[in-house]
């Protein structure tokens, strides 16, 4: 199998503060993982995709110094939300890929952001 | 670009019977993946089968087995002898095998809803 870990499962914060949520591939190597929020009862949506040793790259919409990504091991990926507000809040969802006949995504637990 | 569609937002199904669920997909990539997750409650992405674009034979994991129907671009996911905890939110996805980004584009997602 493939496990990837997410943490903090859930984080309240005021309004104003920034929130790092970290996104950690335990049992595999990945030198690409990607960055999904998910409002209620809708798809996932893909904010960025993390390389390793590189810059992110944001979906058009998405705002660079919003969303701060940072992939500095092959195993870990951090999404930052600067200066959080309540539009903020939301479940975001990290993914790992693991390089392989099917190059699959595997998933964390994800993390439920709200922002006071 | 690819574009993903699930017409089924909810469905139900009596335990020990078998479900299935549609997907149906729209790319112009010669090749590509078809990924089926499952989303229970508590979030997490949970993957369930993979079909390669040129595999010859539908993809079957345990219960589930993958529909794949490559003329009619569908891929459609059975449960077989469905349980009260195949309870949740199923994704179907797609990921074109030409390029490096590798990202996964999501159907909207179907409720499945185990009844005894």
């Amino acid at each position: 199998g493939a496990v990837v870990s997410q943490h903090p499962s859930w984080v309240i914060c005021k309004s104003g503060t920034s929130v790092k949520i970290e996104c950690r591939s335990l049992d595999f190597q990945a030198t690409t993982m990607f960055w999904y929020r998910q409002f209620p009862k809708q798809s996932l949506m893909l904010m960025a995709t993390s390389n390793e040793g590189s810059k992110a790259t944001y979906e058009q919409g998405v705002e660079k110094d919003k969303f701060l990504i940072n992939h500095a091991s092959l195993t870990l990926s951090t999404l930052t939300v600067t200066s959080a507000h309540p539009e903020d809040s939301s479940f975001y969802i990290c993914s790992a890929r693991k390089r392989g006949l099917t190059d699959t995504q595997y998933f964390g637990p994800g993390t439920r952001l709200t922002v006071l | 670009a690819q574009k993903i569609t699930q017409t089924q937002p909810g469905m139900f199904v009596q335990e020990k019977e078998a479900v299935t669920l549609d997907c149906t997909y729209d790319t112009s990539d010669p090749s590509y993946g078809l990924f089926w997750y499952k989303q229970p409650s508590s979030g997490e992405m949970i993957f369930l089968i993979y079909q390669g674009s040129y595999d010859q034979q539908n993809a079957t994991e345990g219960r589930y087995s993958l529909n794949f129907q490559k003329a009619r671009k569908s891929a459609n996911l059975v449960i077989s002898a469905s349980q009260l905890g195949d309870s949740a939110m199923y994704f179907c996805a797609m990921r074109p095998n030409t390029g490096t980004a590798s990202k996964l584009t999501f159907g909207t997602g179907t409720r499945l809803q185990v009844t005894l």
